[in-house]
């Protein structure tokens, strides 16, 4: 299985400052096609996961320009340039590369 | 707006079977842009990925759970299911159920296929292994 190692595990952010999430995985997440199979997820509290991030740039249907992913292989980040307090919650990483899938720990990233 | 519903008991008995469906609306399950996944939470933890299925059937578990897994499509009532025998407490948990985007993309090995993103997700449904 591709282990998935998300930090730092908490974050706190005064609102208006850049923050930056970091996942490793234990094996390169790039597909065939030149994509990375890297997913990124927020979980706010008492809310179902909601996609961030696919293919491990590119920003979902909705998703405020704050948020921008990075990365290729095994290191991926998730950076949010302003952070809001509608920003709380946890996020997780996920490779979809080979099953089974698989989730970092999660980030819980709190406002100051 | 594509949107999808859990449904099943709340409370299961040690060593029976768990079952919960995700009803899809507005949407059609049958389409071949993607998967239709189930995914769980227990209390407290992260996120666990349990199976993934087509429309046509074609489905895929992780290990640690296939040998009590089956996941089922039924296009005729748009829906998916879920079914986990012998639980235990440790299946306690809020489970999910999400539309998963499949692409096809060029590679040296000619179509191949990818997956872009979990991008519609159900509510949850918490289950809870109690006797």
């Amino acid at each position: 299985d591709i282990v998935m190692t998300q930090s730092p595990l908490s974050l706190p952010v005064t609102p208006g400052e850049p923050a930056s999430l970091s996942c490793r995985s234990s094996q390169s997440l790039l597909h065939s096609t030149g994509k990375n199979s890297l997913d990124w997820y927020l979980q706010k509290p008492g809310q179902s996961p909601q996609l961030l991030i696919y293919l491990g740039s590119n920003r979902a249907s909705g998703v405020p320009d704050r948020f921008s992913g990075s990365g290729s292989g095994t290191d991926f980040t998730l950076k949010i340039s302003r952070v809001e307090a509608e920003d709380v919650g946890i996020y997780y990483c996920m490779q979809t590369l080979q099953t089974p899938i698989t989730f970092g720990q999660g980030t819980r990233l709190e406002i100051k | 707006q594509l949107q999808l519903q859990e449904s099943g008991p709340g409370l299961v008995k040690p060593s029976e079977t768990l079952s919960l469906t995700c009803t899809v609306s507005s949407g059609s399950i049958s389409s071949s842009n993607y998967y239709w996944a189930w995914i769980r939470q227990p209390p407290g933890k992260g996120l666990e990925w349990i199976g993934s299925i087509y429309y046509s059937g074609s489905s895929y578990y992780t290990p640690s759970l296939k040998s009590r897994v089956t996941i089922s499509v039924d296009t005729s009532d748009n829906q998916f299911s879920l079914r986990l025998s012998s639980v235990t407490a440790a299946d306690t948990a809020v489970y999910y159920c999400a539309r998963h985007r499949r692409g096809v993309g060029n590679s040296r090995y000619g179509s191949v296929y990818y997956y872009s993103g979990m991008d519609v997700w159900g509510q949850g449904t918490t289950v809870t292994v109690f006797s």
